[in-house]
């Protein structure tokens, strides 16, 4: 089947701006991860979901991010008030269910604030 | 908190045997370590998963010593194709499911 699908695959936008970002994961995936990739932080968590719920949002790197999963598929995060440092690749992975299970990945939304 | 270190690049010629190391001292019981392949402008992609002694794959090895605060993936027999960045990720249930990437190894194979 599909793998995770994001979009857009390429965002560009001026700062200030709000911007969403999308993911699908693969069908029947319970959980599914947002990470962000950037040149000065590498590979970095910002959450999960198990269905649609977010036990845990301190991976979020600040109160202008948020992140939301709706009918246990689809997934958007939404970044406000857009800053030069948000600058990155934003990833989403999804897995069967939460646990020893492989992640899955897109191939991530690069995000580029002016 | 799980902080994973790798080294930052390696060289390897065609058809020799590649071990990349994570250390992941503080590593917290019921983690999982999982290795993934990246390509520019792609995913990570799955490679290899486990817990504890050794799990093989088509693909690779990985070795994981009794007391887990590091691990080696090896890839048999490199070929030009395995030039990429090879992460692993620490992380579970121990860890409030926060999961913590490795610093990044680039492969490069020379033929």
């Amino acid at each position: 089947g599909a793998g995770v699908s994001q979009s857009p695959s390429n965002k560009v936008t001026e700062k200030g701006k709000d911007v969403e970002l999308r993911c699908d994961p693969i069908s029947g995936h319970t959980a599914l991860y947002w990470y962000r990739q950037s040149l000065g932080q590498g590979l970095e968590f910002l959450i999960y979901f198990q269905g649609n719920s977010a036990p845990d949002k301190s991976g979020l790197p600040s109160d202008r991010f948020s992140a939301e999963r709706t009918g246990g598929s689809v997934s958007t995060l939404t970044i406000q008030r857009t800053q030069q440092e948000d600058s990155a690749v934003y990833l989403c992975a999804s897995s069967l269910e939460m646990g020893p299970q492989p992640q899955h990945f897109g191939d991530g939304t690069r995000l580029s604030i002016l | 908190l799980a902080k994973t270190t790798q080294p930052i690049s390696m060289d390897s010629y065609e058809g020799q045997e590649v071990n990349i190391t994570c250390s992941h001292n503080n590593i917290a019981t019921n983690d999982y370590i999982t290795w993934y392949q990246q390509f520019p402008s792609q995913g990570p992609r799955f490679i290899i998963q486990g817990y504890k002694t050794k799990v093989t794959n088509e693909v690779a090895s990985l070795f994981i010593p009794a007391d887990r605060k590091s691990s080696t993936l090896s890839l048999p027999r490199v070929s030009l194709s395995d030039t990429a960045v090879y992460y692993c990720l620490v992380g579970g249930p121990n860890t409030g499911n926060q999961f913590y990437f490795g610093t990044g190894t680039s492969l490069t194979v020379i033929p």
